[in-house]
């Protein structure tokens, strides 16, 4: 069974430090991973995916991510961290083989920019 | 990229009553979706809205509970039926473009609170 592991609950970092959210999956073939940001109040907002290729993708707002799949990790990273990049940040995996469509998403994990 | 709005954006309903919420795309989309963000927790997928036919259901959600209609393929509704104060949480529609390797877009949330 697919599945998606987001292991820190909250992750603090002081503001033009680098940031990372880890995480984690599992699943049969080749998987689609996305990551996205949940702002209070809001709905989610699309980061960034890894289909294929580059195992280093790049994003919205200066994140980008890693895809190492002997690790099976899609670490989500960001050199300089801004105040305004504190949200609820969501890995989320897609098996497309079944070509279902489904996504499956991590726990989420909360991300404390102090200035 | 798709824009998805939803109504109402938030409701306040009594035990025993039932809430329909509405999903509008802004342009045609293959897959729709509907999940449920229960209050600090992540995205649970609801079920897979099918055009002209029955919703996909995934495990612990029914129809009975969660009847869905997607008559278009711009346009799906949920139901939450004869809730509870469990049935509290953010109800999110989203849509997938014509291939599986496109990335999810969101609505911005119904936030449902049942007393």
């Amino acid at each position: 069974a697919q599945s998606v592991a987001q292991p820190e609950d909250q992750v603090n970092v002081a503001e033009g430090n680098p940031l990372t959210v880890k995480c984690t999956y599992s699943v049969s073939g080749n998987p689609y991973l996305f990551w996205y940001v949940q702002y209070p109040n809001r709905g989610l907002q699309f980061l960034l995916k890894y289909i294929t290729g580059d195992n280093l993708v790049k994003g919205s707002y200066g994140f980008e991510a890693e895809f190492n799949k002997s690790q099976t990790s899609f670490h989500l990273k960001k050199p300089s961290a801004l105040v305004s990049d504190s949200a609820l940040y969501f890995c989320a995996v897609r098996d497309p083989s079944g070509n279902t469509g489904k996504l499956i998403f991590g726990q989420g994990t909360t991300l404390q920019v102090k200035p | 990229s798709a824009v998805i709005s939803q109504k109402p954006s938030r409701d306040i309903c009594q035990r025993g009553t039932s809430l329909t919420i509405q999903c509008q795309v802004d342009s045609q989309v293959t897959m729709m979706f509907w999940y449920r963000q229960q209050p600090g927790q992540s995205l649970t997928l609801i079920a897979t809205a099918n055009q002209g036919s029955e919703a996909t259901y995934e495990s612990g959600f029914v129809i009975d509970k969660f009847p869905i209609s997607r008559p278009n393929l711009t346009f799906s509704t949920l139901t939450v039926s004869n809730m509870s104060p469990e049935d509290s949480s953010i109800y999110l529609c989203s849509a997938l473009g014509e291939t599986s390797y496109n990335e999810q877009f969101f609505g911005p949330g119904t936030r449902l609170t049942v007393l």
